[in-house]
Parts: C-alpha cells; sequence; structure tokens
C-alpha cells in the first residue's frame, strides 16, 4: 500500500528558498510519478508540477517554471521540491501525491500536507 | 493560458442531486483529458472520487458518479447527504506532462 510521508513545517523570509520531501513507501520508487500541490490559504487546489521517477523527466507549471526544481533522491526513497525566490504569496500547504504510472492515474493517495509560511 | 472553470458553489438539498461541471476557458473536456473529481474538507489532504472521467475510486459510495455532459466534465451526486458539504475540485491532463485543476466548487447541503 503507497504511503507518503512529507517532511515538517517550514517558516521563511521573503527572497529565500525551502525544500520540502516526500518520502514514499509500498511500492516500487523507482517506477511511479509524483506530483506537487500547493494550496494558498483559503484557495484552490494548484498543480505545481511532477516528476516521473522512471526517467527522472519532470514537467512544471508555468506559473512556478524557474523557481521550482523537484528531484529524487533514489537511496531514500525521497522525492523533494524546491522554490526559489519566495515571496508572502507562496504561502500555503504543499502535497505531494502519488501519480502511478499513466497519465490517466488519479493523484492517490496524498501526503499530509506541508505547511510554508513566508513573512518578513 | 487555458484555464479549467468550475462553479464557484453550489446548494442541494439533503436527498437531492447535484451535477457539478468542469470546462474550459477554450475548447471542450474530453475523455482524453483523463477528468478526475476531489473531495476537500477543511484541514485535510484532498481525496479522489472519480478518475478517467467515470471510474469510482475504492470506497466511494456509488451516488457519486462521473460523466461526459455536453463539452464538460460532470460529477454527480444522487441522494446528497450533510457530509458532502465539502469542495470538490476537478483535475485535467492537458498534454504535455501538464495538469490543471479547476478553481473547485464548495458545495453546501441545507
Amino acid at each position: 500500500q503507497v504511503h507518503l510521508v512529507q517532511s515538517g513545517a517550514e517558516v521563511k523570509k521573503p527572497g529565500a528558498s525551502f525544500k520540502v520531501s516526500c518520502k514514499a513507501s509500498g511500492y516500487r520508487f523507482t517506477s511511479y510519478a509524483i506530483h506537487w500541490v500547493r494550496q494558498a490559504p483559503g484557495q484552490r487546489l494548484e498543480w505545481m508540477g511532477w516528476i516521473n521517477a522512471a526517467n527522472d523527466n519532470t514537467d512544471y507549471s508555468h506559473k512556478f517554471k524557474g523557481r521550482v526544481t523537484i528531484t529524487r533522491d533514489t537511496s531514500a526513497n525521497t522525492v523533494n521540491i524546491e522554490l526559489r525566490r519566495l515571496r508572502s504569496e507562496d504561502t500555503g500547504i504543499y502535497y505531494c501525491a502519488f501519480g502511478g504510472t499513466a497519465y490517466s492515474n488519479p493523484f492517490d493517495p496524498w501526503g499530509q500536507g506541508t505547511l510554508v509560511s513566508v513573512s518578513s | 493560458q487555458t484555464v479549467v472553470t468550475q462553479e464557484t458553489s453550489f446548494s442541494v438539498s439533503p436527498g437531492g442531486t447535484v451535477t457539478l461541471t468542469c470546462g474550459l476557458s477554450s475548447g471542450s473536456v474530453s475523455t482524453s483529458h483523463f477528468p478526475s473529481w476531489y473531495q476537500q474538507t477543511p484541514g485535510q489532504p484532498p481525496r479522489t472520487l472519480i478518475y478517467t472521467t467515470d471510474t469510482r475510486s475504492s470506497g466511494v459510495p456509488d451516488r457519486f458518479s462521473g460523466s461526459i455532459l455536453g463539452n464538460k466534465a460532470a460529477l454527480t451526486i444522487t441522494g446528497a447527504q450533510a457530509d458532502d458539504e465539502s469542495d470538490y475540485y476537478c483535475l485535467l491532463y492537458m498534454g504535455s506532462g501538464i495538469w490543471v485543476f479547476g478553481g473547485g466548487t464548495k458545495l453546501t447541503v441545507l
């Protein structure tokens, strides 16, 4: 059974960067995709990007391109997301979600979410 | 950039039927977008209800169903219950490794 556990909350200043991790278990790590989704307070879900763990290919939303990087650490069964040049609007909960092997797969299950607060 | 559109809010009476829709600012939604639907309650990660247009996720009651209606994806709740009061999001695959969520619909059951 797939299980995703994310790292703890972060507090950052504008202009800084954060890195949030998503530790996966219950499946062959190198075969599946992981997505990252953000939700600002009271706002909608936003797809940020994904990594195909089978080949390390990544794609990112145009909104975050240039500021975001998703990587994987196979030895730790972990996928990381880094967001740079933070602004207050980046405050929110960041979720990782299991994406399976096909574009048709749902995002399921999800990690518990990581709260990132950006404030001076 | 194409926007995925959903009703901002909807209200349904207990026991009633409601259909939430998911459209595109330009063009039609088709099965090739692999529409999926998620339910979210405050403080919780989203829960998958429907994927690939009309496949119910494991454990989801059969009062939830998905379809394509005209040029939109649709989520129908038949026999709404009080605990269906949630935010509902659709997700579409736009091609080229890009996904987009809709703006979400806040469903009230009263």
